[in-house]
């Protein structure tokens, strides 16, 4: 059974930084892609970055100018998510994602972890 | 960027009525469609890929169809735990995007 298991979101300031982690177990991590999916508050869903699984490529979605940046371990099954310069607006629910092979659709999501961005 | 629009916003039914919901991109996004389900305080799960492909466990009732531009996802008689968020989303072009969603209520 998939399981992945986020974690390292709280609370933190304007301008700050937080790195989550996501722990997966039930498949094979190396051989796929991985994504990190948020949604703010009582709103719909955001993709905001992929990475291959080797980790050789990455995307991210346009907002983000270069604030955030994906990266795995292999060796540690893990993904994570570095998030600098945080605003206000990047308050939300962040949820690690198992796409389908080929930069395929998501078919496994964990249950996410809360990042709050205020004074 | 690929716009996804979905209507209606909301969808007032009650169980054992169809459901259609629709979806229509800002481009063609070929059949690179999926829908997604969610419910208060629970992860999105995927219902339908690549337009009409039934994910793995997925109740029969469940359809999608459409391609290019328009789409549409259709529950052909609503149990009570259909009742929920519903999204489409397209990965014909990066960045990935999400329709706004739909929330199928309780009439």
């Amino acid at each position: 059974e998939v399981q992945l298991l986020e974690s390292g979101g709280g609370l933190v300031q304007p301008g700050g930084s937080l790195r989550l982690s996501c722990a997966a177990s039930g498949f094979t991590f190396s051989a796929c892609d991985m994504n990190w999916v948020r949604q703010a508050p009582g709103k719909g869903l955001e993709w905001v970055s992929i990475i291959t699984g080797g980790g050789t490529s990455t995307y991210y979605a346009d907002s983000l100018k270069g604030r955030f940046t994906i990266s795995r371990d292999n060796s540690k099954n893990t993904l994570y998510l570095q998030m600098n310069s945080l605003r206000a607006e990047d308050t939300a629910v962040y949820y690690c994602v198992k796409s389908m092979s080929g930069w395929g659709f998501f078919d496994s999501w964990g249950q996410g972890t809360l990042v709050t961005v205020s004074s | 960027e690929i716009v996804l629009t979905q209507s209606p916003a909301t969808l007032s039914l009650s169980p054992g009525e169809r459901a259609t919901v629709s979806c229509r991109a800002s481009q063609s996004v070929s059949s690179y469609l999926a829908w997604y389900q969610q419910k208060p305080g629970q992860a999105p799960r995927l219902l339908i890929y690549d337009a009409s492909n039934r994910a793995t466990g997925i109740p029969a009732r469940f359809s999608g169809s459409g391609s290019g531009t328009d789409f549409t996802l259709t529950i052909s008689s609503l149990e009570p735990e259909d009742f929920a968020v519903y999204y489409c989303q397209q990965r014909s072009n990066w960045p990935r995007t999400f329709g706004q969603g739909t929330k199928v209520e309780i009439k």
